[in-house]
């Protein structure tokens, strides 16, 4: 079965740290990988994707996740966390049946602290 | 560009009476449209993938009837909550494909049944 895990509920950093928000996946086939940030009472903004080629993808607001295969991870990124990245995180892989539909995974509250 | 929009944004009726809520793609049209439904602190769960000029294909444990989706032209999607219920109050979330493999997601609707 195709899924999304997202192993932390909620991850503090200090402002100005560097910020990891893991992700790994289990799909038959080459994935479709997507992280989406929601802010509160918002719907979700688009970050970045994964689909082929670089395995570093380059994202909104100075976000960038790496695709590492082997370990079937998709960790989101930043090399200096602001308050205002404060936020809920979803990892997302395309269904590889309905290739239109996306899984998700449950979300990780990230918590900035000045 | 890939701009989507819900409305109403927050909406409070009765038990029993119909909620109509509007899934708008504003600079971009849109074949295929989701509607996903957001528990406070969980992930969002799929309800139905609306495609225009036919009809909606709902998952597993949702009901058609209950939760009525048009598609009428390719910038518009509606849900209707018909007959609502304390139950149903919740968080629901549009999205629309752009391009392949990339959805855009609306800001939300939370609706609230007295």
């Amino acid at each position: 079965a195709q899924s999304v895990a997202q192993p932390e509920d909620q991850v503090n950093v200090a402002e100005g740290n560097p910020l990891t928000v893991k992700c790994t996946y289990s799909v038959s086939g080459n994935p479709y990988l997507f992280w989406y940030v929601q802010y509160p009472n918002r719907g979700l903004q688009f970050l970045l994707k994964y689909i082929t080629g670089d395995n570093l993808v380059k994202g909104s607001y100075g976000f960038e996740a790496e695709f590492n295969k082997s370990q079937t991870s998709f960790h989101l990124k930043k090399p200096s966390a602001l308050v205002s990245d404060s936020a809920l995180y979803f990892c997302a892989v395309r269904d590889m049946v309905n290739t239109d539909k996306l899984i998700f995974g449950t979300g990780t509250r990230l918590q900035v602290f000045p | 560009g890939a701009v989507v929009s819900q409305h109403p944004s927050r909406v409070i009726c009765k038990s029993g009476t119909s909620v109509k809520i509007e899934c708008r793609s504003l600079d971009f049209q849109a074949t295929t449209m989701f509607w996903y439904r957001q528990f406070p602190k969980q992930s969002l769960m799929l309800m139905a993938t609306s495609n225009e000029g036919s009809k909606a294909t709902y998952e597993q444990g949702v009901e058609k009837d209950k939760f009525l989706i048009n598609h009428a032209s390719l910038t518009l999607s509606t849900l209707t909550v018909t007959s609502a219920h304390p139950e149903d109050s919740s968080f629901y979330i549009c999205s629309a494909v752009l391009t392949t493999y990339t959805q855009y997601f609306g800001p939300g609707t939370r609706l609230t049944v007295l």
